[in-house]
């Protein structure tokens, strides 16, 4: 069983479209992250959040919006897309949020045109 | 702030030929630092980690890695290479508390194994 899994795995879209990407980990952990590398493979963090609740927002625009439904899902919402946006998402998660080990899902790779 | 540079971007190894990947880092305090491979089209697999003790970390498939403080360095070694071990590897550091959020990546290091 895939431990963090995303969806889906590529994502082709126009600009000014809004678009959502899901991931979902089994491992019953409290805390998971969104992550994004650039074309440069520069992996940074975006959000994190631990029982549903946002503890981190690394000065990502507001037309990133995280989404936690429970503690197991974390969703990547993305309004009016820009170029820029390009890249490929990791979610990940860990155990605790002072845990200092992360399990990632295999990637969304987001292009935009 | 903690930062991680990965000198070379790409390497290139014949099948058998030893590996070492270089990582250095830069940190205030004793860090925790990790090695993560990136297989195409995957999420990023921990192949170890060093939080304290001894310097010598081994890891899964074959990896290990040395931490030494005064050079600022963690390079992952590998004596024989496979060819399934064609890959992406980022090397990461983050503090000693605070959590995960605050791991910082390195840009990466991209393996090229030739028969």
């Amino acid at each position: 069983d895939t431990a963090v899994s995303q969806t889906p795995k590529y994502l082709v879209t126009q600009m000014g479209n809004d678009k959502s990407i899901k991931c979902e980990q089994n491992l019953g952990h409290d805390t998971m992250y969104w992550y994004k590398q650039d074309s440069k493979k520069f992996l940074k963090i975006m959000f994190s959040y631990n029982n549903k609740e946002l503890i981190i927002n690394e000065t990502v625009p507001n037309r990133f919006s995280p989404k936690s439904p429970d503690k197991a899902h974390l969703n990547l919402h993305i309004n009016s897309l820009e170029l820029g946006d390009s890249a490929v998402y990791f979610c990940a998660s860990s155990q605790m949020v002072g845990d200092t080990e992360a399990f990632f899902g295999q990637g969304t790779r987001l292009t935009v045109v | 702030a903690q930062s991680v540079t990965q000198p070379d971007i790409h390497i290139t190894v014949s099948e058998g030929a030893s590996l070492e990947l270089r990582c250095n880092y830069s940190y205030g305090a004793t860090p925790y630092l990790f090695w993560y491979v990136q297989s195409p089209g995957q999420g990023l697999q921990l192949l170890l980690k060093y939080f304290s003790g001894d310097t010598l970390v081994q890891g899964i498939k074959g990896f290990e890695a040395e931490f030494k403080r005064s050079q600022s360095s963690f390079n992952l070694r590998k004596p024989s290479v496979h060819w399934s071990d064609a890959a992406e590897y980022f090397c990461a550091v983050g503090p000693n508390s605070g959590g995960y959020q605050k791991v910082t990546f390195g840009t990466g290091t991209k393996l090229q194994v030739i028969p």
